[in-house]
């Protein structure tokens, strides 16, 4: 019962330095979605995919990268980390756009 | 006007009592509604969807009037765990589905 899985769930990076956000999920859902929730405020939608191949931007995707090989798989990519980018990542995943998401557990990065 | 508005709290509420929350959405063609509760530093988790003739589930009551176009959560009997960000969900119809609006998030905090 793995569900949506994050790897990793803390990281520091220092200004300038890239990084990738691993999410998987084994629930075989469509749609993928990466949001961004900094310290007592809402989620932002970053980047969203619904299918194998497909991808588009949020409402927050700039200096950010993601890709969907599989069905199973989302990474985001962050080039130039930059200290705005502070912030806890959550991957979620529904079998259709209009269903309920299930997230994963969360990334909790630091840009210092 | 925001899509997904819900007042941000704190609701300050001592055990036992009942408490209820609003939200109202902006897109009267909106179709799915969730409540999901978010505890400090987790994912947000599902705790019910919304139904047009209105739904139960043991001490929750999730309502949706589509004429005024808000949904409300009452929770009743509160418990000392029910302390929690409550985020209320709407699908965005304007974009095939593919998303859900977040709103901000009420939080209730359950005092002894």
């Amino acid at each position: 019962n793995a569900g949506v899985t994050q790897t990793p769930k803390f990281r520091i990076l220092k200004i300038g330095q890239s990084m990738t956000l691993q999410c998987t999920q084994d629930m075989n859902h469509n749609y993928m979605y990466w949001y961004r929730q900094d310290p007592g405020m809402g989620l932002k939608l970053i980047y969203y995919s619904v299918g194998a191949g497909i991808t588009d931007k949020g409402e927050v995707p700039n200096g950010y990268n993601v890709s969907r090989s599989t069905t199973e798989d989302f990474p985001l990519r962050l080039e130039l980390a930059a200290p705005s980018q502070t912030s806890v990542y959550f991957c979620a995943s529904s079998y259709r756009g209009s269903q309920p998401q299930h997230f994963g557990d969360g990334t909790r990065l630091s840009i210092l | 006007r925001k899509e997904v508005e819900q007042d941000p709290g704190p609701f300050n509420v001592p055990e036992g009592a009942t408490v209820a929350f609003n939200c109202t959405y902006s897109n009267s063609a909106s179709q799915s509604f969730f409540w999901y509760r978010q505890d400090c530093r987790k994912e947000p988790k599902l705790l019910m969807s919304v139904y047009s003739s209105g739904n139960e589930d043991g001490r929750f009551t999730a309502q949706l009037n589509r004429a005024s176009q808000y949904i409300s959560l009452l929770i009743r009997d509160s418990k000392l765990s029910d302390s929690a960000t409550y985020l209320c969900v709407v699908n965005n119809v304007e974009d095939s589905n593919y998303q859900l609006i977040w709103g901000a998030g009420t939080k209730l905090i359950i005092k002894p």
